[in-house]
């Protein structure tokens, strides 16, 4: 779905460097989601928003900060990160009523 | 809590067959049940969605709270559905209307000619 972008796309990184992800959605959604994918573990909720001033730990945000710039924007950012973070990043958006999902691109993140 | 499980991580069929993908649910209200897809290297895409009771690209999928499952079904299975399958729940938060998602392992579904 194009209304959902996610950059950079593809990002290799070295230990203990800050890495920021961008998320931008034009489908007028207030709600976001970070997760992130990994083989074997399916998808995995990192944080959520549901307007610009409500943020929300997900299952596993630990090592994890997010930003709630505009209703449009959510970024994740891994203050230090750690090569058992090479995953793929997916971000989201959706709206009520039916809570179906909008999923991005990915952004694929190698920490070496 | 919620949870989903997909039973099967791989699943291999001949075209033309029948397919059946497993999801069985954990939640304790009434939830709404997803089905999503990814193809090689592509961004997850909705299928379906119990509520609409639809069928997309030959792929149904029917609730059954008894049995708290939610499996996807198509009669005759194309190359072109190869590819991975997850479903996913979505419940309330606090009794409210704020809904995440809870997403099961996913099944790799490869149709072979």
């Amino acid at each position: 779905d194009a209304d959902v972008t996610q950059t950079p796309r593809n990002r290799i990184t070295k230990t203990g460097k800050r890495i920021m992800l961008e998320c931008s959605q034009t489908k007028g959604h207030d709600r976001m989601y970070w997760y992130r994918q990994d083989p074997g573990l399916g998808l995995r909720l990192i944080y959520y928003s549901f307007d610009v001033k409500d943020i929300n730990k997900g299952e596993i945000s630990d090592g994890y900060s997010v930003s709630r710039q505009a209703q449009a924007k959510f970024s994740l950012s891994l203050e230090s990160a750690i090569p058992n973070q090479t995953a793929l990043y997916f971000c989201a958006t959706s709206d009520p009523p039916g809570a179906a999902q909008y999923f991005g691109p990915g952004t694929r993140l190698t920490v070496l | 809590a919620q949870r989903v499980t997909q039973p099967e991580k791989l699943l291999s069929v001949f075209k033309g067959a029948p397919v059946e993908l497993k999801c069985n649910y954990s939640y304790s209200g009434s939830p709404e049940l997803f089905w999503y897809v990814q193809y090689s290297r592509q961004r997850l895409q909705l299928l379906l969605r119990h509520i609409s009771r639809e069928s997309i690209k030959g792929f149904t999928a029917d609730l059954n709270k008894g049995e708290t499952s939610f499996h996807l079904k198509k009669p005759f299975a194309q190359e072109e559905d190869s590819a991975m399958y997850y479903c996913a729940l979505s419940g309330s938060r606090g009794g409210g209307s704020n809904y995440k998602l809870t997403f099961g392992k996913g099944t790799l579904l490869t149709v072979n000619p």
